[in-house]
C-alpha cells in the first residue's frame, strides 16, 4: 500500500528561517494533503495539492507535487515558534489517507 | 460550527475489558474516519463509514474491533477484550457529503487509550 514517507525526520531552526520538508510515496494518487499536528492534538489541515496541479501557496506555506518522481515538498517562509509542532503529509486514494511518519519541526525563538 | 467532536480525551481499561470510542462528525458531514497513531509514528486508516453503512473497513484487525455509524448518534469505534497493544491515539476524521475521502478530512483531538 502507498504511504508517505517524510524527509527529514526532525528538523531544528532559527525563527524567521525557512524550513523544507520532503515526502514521497509509492503508488498513483488522487491528491496529497499536509497536516499539521501539535504534541497530543489532533490535526490540522494545511493545504491540499491535487495531482494534476504542480505547486499550491497558502500564505507562508508552498507546497510542490511531482507526479513522475513521486515526491511532494512543504516549505514554510519566515517560521514562528508557534510552527513547532510535526508534520505529516498524506496521500489519498482509494478512498483512504496513508499517513508518512512525520516531521518533527522545532522553531527557536 | 463545532468541529469534530471525541470523547473520552483519555480512556484507561485493563486487559480484556472493552473500550468504547465515540466520534461526533462536523455538522452536515456524512463520512467518517477511523484512525489509529503508535508513538512516534503516522495516523494508520482503519475504517470508513458513511451514515448506516461501513464503505471500506480494510484497515480493521479483523478480530475484536467494529465500527458502526448509526442513523442517530455519533459514530462508535469498540474494541473488545483490550490487549497492551491496543493501547494508541485514536482519531476521528470527518467530511462533507460532496467530496468524501478526496475532500479535506477535520480532524477531532483524538482518544488516548491505555490499556493496564
Amino acid at each position: 500500500s502507498q504511504q508517505g514517507e517524510e524527509d527529514p525526520q526532525a528538523l531544528s531552526i532559527q525563527e524567521g528561517e525557512n524550513a523544507t520538508m520532503n515526502c514521497s510515496y509509492k503508488t498513483s494518487i488522487n491528491n496529497l494533503q499536509w497536516y499539521r499536528q501539535n504534541s497530543g492534538r489532533g490535526l490540522v489541515h494545511l493545504i491540499l495539492i491535487r495531482s494534476n496541479e504542480r505547486e499550491k501557496h497558502s500564505g507562508r506555506l508552498r507546497v510542490t507535487l511531482d507526479t513522475s518522481k513521486k515526491s511532494s515538498s512543504l516549505l514554510i517562509t519566515a517560521s514562528r515558534a508557534a510552527d513547532t509542532a510535526s508534520y505529516f503529509c498524506a496521500t489519498e486514494a482509494n478512498n483512504r489517507l496513508a499517513f508518512g511518519k512525520g516531521n518533527q519541526v522545532v522553531v527557536i525563538p | 460550527n463545532a468541529g469534530v467532536m471525541q470523547n473520552p480525551r483519555h480512556l484507561v481499561r485493563r486487559r480484556g475489558q472493552e473500550a468504547r470510542l465515540r466520534c461526533s462528525p462536523m455538522k452536515g458531514h456524512s463520512h467518517v474516519y477511523w484512525y489509529r497513531q503508535l508513538p512516534e509514528e503516522g495516523l494508520k486508516f482503519m475504517v470508513y463509514l458513511q451514515k448506516e453503512n461501513i464503505i471500506d473497513e480494510s484497515g480493521m484487525p479483523k478480530e475484536r474491533f467494529s465500527a458502526e455509524f448509526p442513523k442517530e448518534g455519533p459514530s462508535i469505534l469498540r474494541i473488545q477484550q483490550v490487549v497492551r497493544g491496543d493501547s494508541a491515539a485514536y482519531f476521528c476524521a470527518s467530511s462533507p457529503p460532496s467530496g468524501g475521502p478526496k475532500d479535506i478530512q477535520y480532524f477531532g483531538a483524538g482518544t488516548r487509550l491505555s490499556v493496564l
